[in-house]
């Protein structure tokens, strides 16, 4: 079956860049979207196909995806920011989802 | 606006039958394109889809469930309807259901519902 993987955690600073990988095999073929998901609350969509960003997500949210990796990018990372994210994908007519990442700003 | 709330048991037993209800408003089953998805999250655990259905009846399911699963919608009632049989204490998790708009077998899922948490246990 089709697997995506995401780093456990990933830190940054605040004001700097955070770089969440996702990994999978030809997922540059396939469209990637990421979701963020604060403690205690329900997953949010912040990026869909690759690089598109909803209606009120702030713009330091960005997205590409290439080769065999999606990278969610959050420039100016604010200490709101602070959340698990997920990646997410379409494999032969199924859903996955990566294991998620934690990002910490500190 | 586009809301989703889950419903159901939040205690069942081992073996039993579980059955969870979405309903939703601001969007219909009818429409071209438009799918209603479940996803569920064991505690402290990632993101698991489960099952999907689209407008049109066209329903996609988790391989290494689909045995013990069944979605069904009611397009009168703007409700969605997911079965698991023989529950174990392993599908302890908050189970979530989300509205998936355009892109076919490509697209995400937005917005999704509070989530309802199942546990199983005798």
């Amino acid at each position: 079956s089709y697997e995506l993987t995401q780093p456990p955690s990933v830190s940054v600073s605040p004001g700097q860049t955070a770089s969440i990988t996702c990994s999978g095999d030809k997922l540059g073929d396939k469209y990637a979207c990421w979701y963020q998901q604060k403690p205690g609350q329900s997953p949010v969509l912040v990026i869909y196909q690759d690089s598109k960003r909803p209606s009120g997500i702030p713009e330091r949210f960005s997205g590409s995806n290439s080769g065999n990796t999606a990278t969610l990018t959050i420039s100016g990372t604010q200490a709101m920011d602070e959340a698990d994210y997920y990646c997410q994908a379409w494999d032969s007519r199924a859903v996955v989802f990566g294991g998620g990442t934690k990002l910490t700003v500190l | 606006q586009i809301t989703l709330k889950e419903s159901g048991p939040t205690l069942v037993k081992p073996t039993q039958t579980l059955t969870l209800t979405c309903t939703f408003s601001g969007f219909s089953l009818s429409t071209s394109g438009v799918g209603v998805g479940w996803i569920r999250q064991p505690p402290g655990k990632a993101l698991e889809w489960l099952a999907l259905i689209y407008w049109n009846d066209d329903k996609r399911y988790s391989p290494s469930l689909k045995s013990r699963l069944t979605i069904t919608k009611d397009t009168s009632k703007n409700q969605v309807v997911l079965t698991m049989t023989n529950m174990d204490p392993v599908d302890t998790a908050t189970y979530y259901c989300a509205h998936k708009g355009r892109g076919g077998d490509e697209g995400w899922f937005d917005p999704w519902g509070q989530g309802t948490l199942v546990t199983v246990s005798s």
